[in-house]
């Protein structure tokens, strides 16, 4: 089945800098991915929706790419600020269904 | 326009006693479905519907029990809680009409504990 990998370890950046998430997935390659932003204590809230025919999507400070020879997906932040401290979900469609696999998640702490 | 509504936000529920956690849109979403989140750990899919009047078993089903009466609302039923039940339970629903490749939208989830 099909299994996604975030890393588990907090990413702990400065102000200003970009932040780089990684999302690997092991088996077939999904029509689409995307990504979500957890709050504690919140529901997960959709940020990008990436298909497997674009290699990138962009929304303001947001970038995501989309490599299914390597099997992964990378969500950047640039010009991260304090507020875009959460934890991010990458999730992949389950059996080319409409339902989805969640990874675990990277916790994102941005500094001051 | 209040999205997913969730109720309630906490419970605490002793060994064998049961209980149901409602959820609401009214966004006219088709889709909607239940997931747990244990810490530190991804949501798991308990139970999905594409519509009214059809329910489906996700990953994680057993202990749990869905209906889906209206488009509005999906309740997600424990029958005899135990402790293993103990998690963070958050209802979604995406619009699937127009096709696949939708995002879910959340609510902010019920945190049961079963003691």
């Amino acid at each position: 089945s099909q299994k996604i990998e975030q890393n588990s370890e907090a990413l702990n950046i400065q102000e200003g800098k970009t932040a780089t998430l990684t999302c690997n997935y092991t088996n077939y390659s999904p029509a689409y991915l995307q990504w979500y932003r957890q709050d504690p204590g919140r529901g997960p809230v959709f940020l990008l929706l990436i298909r497997e025919n674009e290699k990138e999507k962009r929304k303001e400070r947001l970038k995501v790419t989309f490599d299914t020879t390597l099997k992964q997906s990378l969500f950047h932040i640039t010009a991260s600020q304090p507020a875009d401290s959460a934890t991010y979900l990458c999730a992949l469609e389950m059996d080319s269904s409409y339902k989805l696999i969640f990874g675990s998640g990277t916790r994102l702490l941005v500094r001051p | 326009n209040a999205g997913v509504t969730q109720t309630p936000k906490f419970r605490i529920l002793k060994i064998g006693q049961s209980m149901t956690l409602q959820c609401a849109q009214d966004m006219n979403h088709n889709y909607m479905y239940w997931y747990r989140q244990d810490p530190g750990m991804g949501l798991k899919l308990i139970y999905y519907s594409v519509g009214a009047g059809i329910t489906d078993k996700g990953e994680v089903p057993n202990g749990y029990n869905v209906s889906r009466s209206t488009t509005e609302d999906f309740p997600l039923r424990l029958e005899l809680a135990a402790p293993s039940q103990t998690s963070v339970y958050f209802c979604a629903s995406s619009d699937n009409k127009r096709g696949a490749n939708q995002p879910q939208h959340f609510g902010d989830g019920t945190r049961l504990s079963i003691l």
